[in-house]
């Protein structure tokens, strides 16, 4: 089970900033959050991760609130090829830790 | 660097025949795992292997399902008569180790497989 929450779906108009939240709520301290995308049936691509300090890439920015009990993924200007579905996924960082365990992830819709 | 390639992208076959998938990690990598994506759902995964080892198959079916990575060429994954409802996109990913501290992993486009 993903141990995550996320809205099924979510619209953004193209060039806006689009925000994704993420609840998880059960998250331990020793477990990362990742995000995941997948753009029309093609395999997931990996988007960015973190444990407790907020995180920037090219991609994308990951918000981690202090309690760690959800996250948002904030895509500052969605186009149109970032319209996919959105996974958010906790992940174990012992050692033994490599499944990933996909939900029914946030389809984004990016409106021109 | 090419990226993880799996072939066939899709496949059809018959009730009761095999099916065999194949994926080639990227280069430098030597884990692989299998993920199974039924419509509309999310990946399940399914098998995690290394060079000439099964390391984790927990998430493979009891029976008909069977994998390996050879220590030469692609990781095949094998079902054997097939049914209906093994029809589903199967997606093969790669890393470069098996990393304890985060789970970056690289995935190929799939094979999409329909069972008449």
């Amino acid at each position: 089970d993903a141990k995550t929450t996320q809205p099924t779906s979510m619209d953004c108009a193209e060039g806006r900033a689009a925000n994704l939240p993420c609840n998880h709520s059960t998250i331990s301290g020793n477990e990362y959050v990742y995000w995941y995308r997948q753009i029309h049936s093609q395999g997931p691509q990996y988007i960015i991760h973190g444990l407790k300090n907020n995180e920037t890439n090219e991609m994308a920015s990951l918000i981690i609130t202090e309690d760690r009990k959800s996250s948002t993924l904030i895509l500052p200007h969605a186009t149109l090829r970032d319209t996919a579905v959105y996974y958010c996924i906790v992940v174990y960082s012992g050692a033994g830790s490599y499944q990933l365990t996909f939900g029914k992830g946030t389809k984004l819709s990016v409106i021109p | 660097n090419a990226g993880v390639m799996q072939n066939p992208r899709h496949l059809v076959r018959r009730r009761g025949q095999e099916a065999r998938l194949r994926c080639s990690p990227m280069k430098g990598h030597s884990h692989v795992y299998w993920y199974r994506q039924l419509p509309e759902e999310g990946l399940k995964f399914m098998v995690y292997l290394q060079k000439e080892n099964i390391i984790d198959e927990s998430g493979m079916p009891k029976e008909r399902f069977s994998a390996e990575f050879p220590k030469e060429g692609p990781s095949i994954l094998r079902i054997q008569q097939v049914v209906r409802g093994d029809s589903a996109a199967y997606f093969c990913a790669s890393s470069p180790q098996h990393l304890s501290s985060y789970n970056e992993q690289f995935f190929g486009p799939g094979t999409r497989l329909t069972v008449l």
